[in-house]
């Protein structure tokens, strides 16, 4: 069965510093990975998928590299600002492509 | 290009009522997952669809629940004589085509959040 693990659970830093987000999952089976931000009250905005063929994936200041081999999975913010502040998911599929297995994810604050 | 959209936003059940929770996925796509978000806890997958089918719904509690996502409409998700231990988020998504094909991103909406008094 598959269990996805985020560490830390939460984290708070100041505006500008880069800051890397862990993910790790226990069967490296996988398709693919893919990273969400989500909102106090909202949904889920998709923010990188990795396929399993790939190591990393970029989108602005978002880096995410993932280890198949290791069962790890990072995710690289550089330059943070407060709009960043959210809480960040990583997500892999467990048994089926559509059956997402999350972790609990990582409350991030970015203070001004 | 609208999104997935859901509703309602927020939904107050007494114990004993039944939960109607609406899905519209994305223009173009036929494909629709049903997630649940419970307090302190990640989000768990809990049926996919496909138009007038149910291909998967192993994530569904085995009473009370009920999904489907007729030829015309959104996917409605009902809970029937809801308890406090549904109270939870409720999250849709939806793909153009079976993943297992593309590997393309889930696209969530922004859920419905179910309070049971």
């Amino acid at each position: 069965k598959q269990e996805v693990t985020q560490i830390p659970a939460a984290l708070s830093v100041p505006e500008g510093e880069n800051l890397v987000l862990n993910c790790s999952f226990t069967d490296s089976a996988i398709y693919n990975l893919q990273w969400f931000r989500q909102d106090p009250g909202k949904g889920l905005t998709s923010l990188l998928l990795i396929q399993s063929s790939q190591r990393e994936q970029t989108s602005g200041r978002l880096n995410a590299s993932l280890d198949k081999s290791s069962g790890r999975s990072t995710l690289y913010i550089a330059a943070s600002q407060p709009g960043d502040s959210a809480t960040y998911l990583c997500a892999v599929p467990g048994g089926s492509n559509y059956k997402l297995t999350f972790g609990k994810g990582t409350l991030l604050t970015v203070n001004p | 290009n609208a999104g997935v959209m859901q509703n309602p936003r927020h939904l107050v059940r007494r114990r004993g009522q039944e939960a109607r929770l609406r899905c519209s996925p994305m223009k173009g796509h036929s494909h629709v997952y049903w997630y649940r978000q419970l307090p302190e806890e990640g989000l768990k997958f809990m049926v996919y669809l496909q138009k007038e089918n149910i291909i998967d719904e192993s994530g569904m509690p085995k009473e009370r629940f009920s999904a489907e996502f007729p030829k015309e409409g959104p996917s409605i998700l009902r809970i029937q004589q809801v308890v406090r231990g549904d109270s939870a988020a409720y999250f849709c998504a939806s793909s153009p085509r079976d993943r297992g094909v593309d590997n393309s991103p889930l696209h969530f909406g922004n859920g419905t959040r179910l309070t049971v008094t």
